[in-house]
């Protein structure tokens, strides 16, 4: 399937350090999302780049697409405690029909 | 009141008993989904439904079957539940022609003994 695979699967760093997550899928997309679990909890989605965009930006978040390398990477910068929780990336294949998760990286921000 | 409300929130059962999870939304999206998660494996589409009338397999529907009851409600059952069907199951709602973006419930966590 279209799955996404996300690196690294952890991630630890220091309060108001950036935190960077990438993600790399197979085949062609129609759009890539990100979304936050915190434990147990329900996912939330944060933000959607299609495939014929490069940047786009959401407060403390920064998300590129490269479709050449089939890859994508989510930046959170000045990390917060709150940001502890794991995240997730999602396909939208060409076809638009369903969302294909990764396996998640899980992001602990120490105070 | 939540957007998507899953019942029950948690479920305990042994194997062999028919359990059903239920879904209901009140934002009025035609699109609803169910997923499965798993410690390590990310979410696994069981079954979608893009209209009241339209039913569709996902990765992992062997076991599993659903009903579309009405636009806002949609049930995900078990018929003879196995301790391999624990998990943490999550109803999904989208909406067509808004790219796909998913809103979730808060889950509901079962255990098959």
């Amino acid at each position: 399937s279209q799955q996404g695979e996300e690196d690294p699967q952890a991630l630890s760093i220091q309060e108001g350090e950036n935190a960077t997550m990438n993600c790399s899928y197979k085949t062609s997309i129609n759009n890539l999302q990100w979304y936050r679990q915190n434990s147990g909890r329900g996912l939330v989605h944060l933000i959607l780049i299609r495939s014929n965009e490069r940047e786009k930006h959401s407060g403390r978040l920064r998300v590129t697409l490269d479709t050449s390398k089939k890859s994508s990477s989510l930046l959170i910068t000045a990390s917060r405690a709150a940001d502890t929780a794991s995240y997730f990336c999602a396909i939208m294949n060409s076809g638009y029909s369903t969302l294909t998760f990764g396996k998640g990286t899980m992001l602990l921000v120490s105070p | 009141d939540a957007d998507v409300t899953q019942t029950p929130r948690n479920r305990i059962t042994k194997t062999g008993k028919r359990i059903m999870l239920e879904c209901s939304q009140t934002k009025g999206h035609d699109r609803m989904y169910w997923y499965r998660q798993d410690p390590g494996l990310g979410l696994q589409l069981i079954y979608y439904s893009f209209d009241v009338k339209d039913i569709n397999k996902g990765e992992i529907s062997d076991g599993y079957s659903v009903s579309r009851q009405a636009q806002a409600k949609f049930s995900l059952s078990l018929e003879s539940a196995i301790p391999n069907q624990t998990a943490l199951y999550f109803c999904a709602i989208s909406r067509t022609g808004k790219s796909g973006e998913l809103f979730f419930g808060e889950g509901s966590r079962l255990t098959v003994l």
